[in-house]
């Protein structure tokens, strides 16, 4: 139980684009999903917090206009990269929380790594 | 100071020796604690998660809390090479909503044969 998956694994594209990723929770429904921002050898450092039906809280130095959340269901969030560029390449990963039982642990998806050109 | 300080390592242990990772956080209301592992290029797995003062066993690794020293640790017993990833510590504070953690800078540990 407690799987999250995130499409796509991996993306590559140039300057500019936006892109979009998506975290689906296959087997619970989620209170509220996480997105973490990871650049190597760094630790996770959380970009906004989205609950269903509500606008996404953004962790202070994050562009909410730049990192488009949308959380539509209880198991679906995405986020689009706006306007890309090299500096946003990263490991993207969202998690998310149970509704209803074990509300206190994060399970994370598998993450997408971007690479802007 | 940070808000949940590890030690980078790296940590490197012999396959068969008790790995011991250590883990302090700063804010005295926090409510649960949790060990994540992460292999090179992967996202964070769940090892444990651990909220009330003492121990708690699953399996070869142990967690322990102690609030009154701010302390959490992980201990893996046995260990062995596929053991070898970061450690990343976590920390819900009290009163923080939707169960928000702060990441602790990871410990990487290396199992070597």
């Amino acid at each position: 139980g407690a799987v999250v998956s995130q499409h796509p694994s991996r993306v590559i594209c140039k300057s500019g684009t936006s892109v979009k990723i998506e975290c689906r929770s296959l087997d619970f429904q989620a209170t509220t999903m996480f997105w973490y921002r990871q650049f190597p050898k760094q630790s996770l450092m959380l970009m906004a917090t989205s609950n269903e039906g509500s606008k996404a809280t953004y962790e202070q130095g994050v562009e909410k206009d730049k990192f488009l959340i949308n959380h539509a269901s209880l198991t679906l969030s995405t986020l689009t990269v706006t306007s890309a560029h090299p500096e946003d390449s990263s490991f993207y990963i969202c998690s998310a929380t149970s509704r209803g039982w074990d509300t206190d642990t994060q399970y994370f998806g598998p993450g997408t790594r971007l690479t802007v050109l | 100071q940070k808000e949940v300080e590890q030690n980078s390592g790296p940590l490197s242990v012999p396959e068969g020796a008790i790995a011991s990772l250590n883990c302090t956080y700063s804010d005295r209301g926090s409510q649960s604690f949790f060990w994540y592992r992460q292999y090179s290029g992967k996202s964070p797995e769940l090892i444990m998660s651990i909220y009330s003062n003492g121990d708690k066993e699953d399996g070869r690794f142990t967690a322990q809390l102690n609030k009154a020293s701010q302390y959490v640790s992980l201990l893996i017993r046995d260990s062995q090479p596929s053991d070898s990833a970061t450690y990343l510590c976590a920390v819900r504070a009290g009163g923080t909503s939707y169960g928000k953690l702060t990441f602790g800078q990871g410990t990487i540990l290396t199992v070597h044969p």
